[in-house]
C-alpha cells in the first residue's frame, strides 16, 4: 500500500516559469491538503480539496497559485510566473475523510527552487 | 482554532523516556488532539491522536489531562531516530475542514 506520492521530489524553475507539483493520495483517500514550508519556517496550510472540489483555500496566495483535484489523476498545485520567494518545500497530505479514527498521511514533499 | 503552547526545545538521552508537554487551554469539546513529528528534510509523520482517554500505539503514548487543557506525548525509549520537531495540534472534527494548523512545535534532541 503505497503512501502519499509527490513528484517531482526536486524542481528547479527560473523566475517567470510555471511550476506544477503533483500529489497522489493514498489509495482510498479522497481528501487532499497542501502545505508550504519556507526555509527555516513552519508549515503553513494552503488549500484543502476533495475530488473535483476546493473546500478551503484560505491559505492560498491570491495570485499565481491554483490547485485542483480532478476525478481521475493526482492533485496538482500550480504556481504561475514563479518568483524567488516561492522557493520552499511543498507537502501534501491525504485522509479518507472526516472521521475520528485516523491521522493524516503526508508525502515526502517537493522542494522548489526558483533561480 | 485552539492555540497551543509547547517548549521550543527539549533534550533527552538515548534509551530514556521522553515526556513532551503541550498546553491547549482553549480547546473545544469536539477537538481531537493530534501529534505529528517532522524529521529533518522529511514530511510530517503522524504519531498519535486522542479525544479524552489516554492512547497507546506502537510509536508512543498520549496522556490527556482530565480537563483536556493539556496533554503529554510519551516516547518510552528515545532513539536517535526520534530526533525531530514534535507538533501538538487540536483538530476540530466538527468544523468544515478539519485542517491541521501547525505551530512552532518542540525540537527534540536525542543524545547518544
Amino acid at each position: 500500500n503505497a503512501g502519499v506520492m509527490q513528484n517531482p521530489r526536486h524542481l528547479v524553475r527560473r523566475r517567470g516559469q510555471e511550476a506544477r507539483l503533483r500529489c497522489s493520495p493514498m489509495k482510498g483517500h479522497s481528501h487532499v491538503y497542501w502545505y508550504r514550508q519556507l526555509p527555516e519556517e513552519g508549515l503553513k496550510f494552503m488549500v484543502y480539496l476533495q475530488k473535483e472540489n476546493i473546500i478551503d483555500e484560505s491559505g492560498m496566495p491570491k495570485e499565481r497559485f491554483s490547485a485542483e483535484f480532478p476525478k481521475e489523476g493526482p492533485s496538482i498545485l500550480r504556481i504561475q510566473q514563479v518568483v524567488r520567494g516561492d522557493s520552499a518545500a511543498y507537502f501534501c497530505a491525504s485522509s479518507p475523510g472526516r472521521t475520528d479514527s485516523h491521522g493524516y498521511t503526508f508525502g515526502s514533499g517537493t522542494r522548489l527552487t526558483v533561480v | 482554532d485552539a492555540k497551543t503552547t509547547q517548549p521550543n526545545s527539549m533534550e533527552s538521552n538515548e534509551e530514556e523516556p521522553v515526556h513532551l508537554p503541550c498546553n491547549h487551554s482553549t480547546i473545544s469539546g469536539t477537538d481531537y488532539i493530534h501529534w505529528y513529528r517532522q524529521l529533518p528534510s522529511q514530511g510530517p509523520e503522524y504519531v498519535i491522536h486522542g479525544l479524552t482517554s489516554n492512547v497507546n500505539n506502537r510509536m508512543a503514548s498520549l496522556a490527556i489531562a482530565e480537563d483536556r487543557k493539556s496533554s503529554t506525548l510519551i516516547l518510552h525509549r528515545a532513539t536517535l531516530r526520534d530526533a525531530a520537531v514534535y507538533y501538538c495540534i487540536p483538530v476540530d472534527y466538527g468544523g468544515a475542514t478539519n485542517k491541521l494548523i501547525f505551530g512552532t512545535g518542540t525540537l527534540l534532541a536525542v543524545q547518544p
